[in-house]
């Protein structure tokens, strides 16, 4: 595709309610990275894969949260037992490169996360 | 947590004048990318400048490392309103897969 494309861009989810975010990277693009970003903040990194192997996921906050990209191009980013604190915006990002300091990252317009 | 820290947090000016950003960062690193996010959208990258470059410019984006410091400065020449974003530096731990942003500064450009 033209860009990196992530749905829904928005969901509200009611707090215990399970969500899954979906992320279709740059066809070709090696890398995929999820982050988490609060208001006024900067994001925060959850996981990188490299292809279909999840090589990091040492950002992910709790076991409710948990990422696949079992192809090694789309990904899937689920929430378990949504909780308030994880409202927040979740960007994908892709890359040609392995990592993120081969090639610039290009990233989605996010999934908004709201658990009320 | 994030090891990148922006500073001003937030910097309001005229059209025409010059912005300066700067940027801190804790770890050894091979490079340092700067970029921009405009409100409710994706982040969009501006620059790489790697940890054996001093200095780069790209149109009217001038960056520069100093490793020794463990910073770095973005400048915008002669700003324009479409110039108002939040701006960010990222850089990657080694091994290069945790990336790390900072908190980023909000620019205003006033017409």
């Amino acid at each position: 595709g033209a860009g990196v494309s992530q749905s829904p861009r928005y969901k509200v989810a009611k707090r215990g309610q399970d969500v899954a975010l979906r992320c279709d990277p740059i066809s070709g693009h090696v890398s995929l990275f999820w982050y988490q970003q609060a208001l006024g903040q900067g994001p925060e990194f959850l996981t990188y894969f490299q292809n279909e192997a999840q090589l990091d996921k040492s950002g992910l906050p709790s076991d409710r949260f948990f990422a696949e990209r079992p192809e090694g191009s789309v990904s899937t980013l689920k929430i378990q037992r949504t909780q308030q604190e994880d409202s927040a915006v979740y960007l994908c990002a892709s890359s040609l490169a392995r990592g993120f300091e081969g090639s610039e990252a290009f990233f989605g317009q996010g999934t908004r996360l709201t658990v009320v | 947590s994030q090891q990148g820290e922006e500073d001003p947090q937030a910097l309001s000016i005229q059209e025409g004048e010059n912005a300066t950003m700067n940027c801190s960062y804790k770890t050894s690193i091979n490079n340092l990318q700067w970029y921009r996010q405009n409100s409710g959208r994706g982040l969009v990258h501006l620059i790489l400048i790697r940890s054996n470059e001093r200095e780069k410019h790209s149109g009217r984006l001038r960056v520069t490392l100093d490793t020794s410091k463990k910073s770095s400065s973005l400048l915008i020449t002669a700003s324009r309103a479409a110039d108002t974003a939040s701006y960010f530096c990222a850089t990657a731990l080694t091994g290069g897969f945790k990336t790390i942003f900072g908190a980023g500064t909000r620019l205003f450009v006033k017409a």
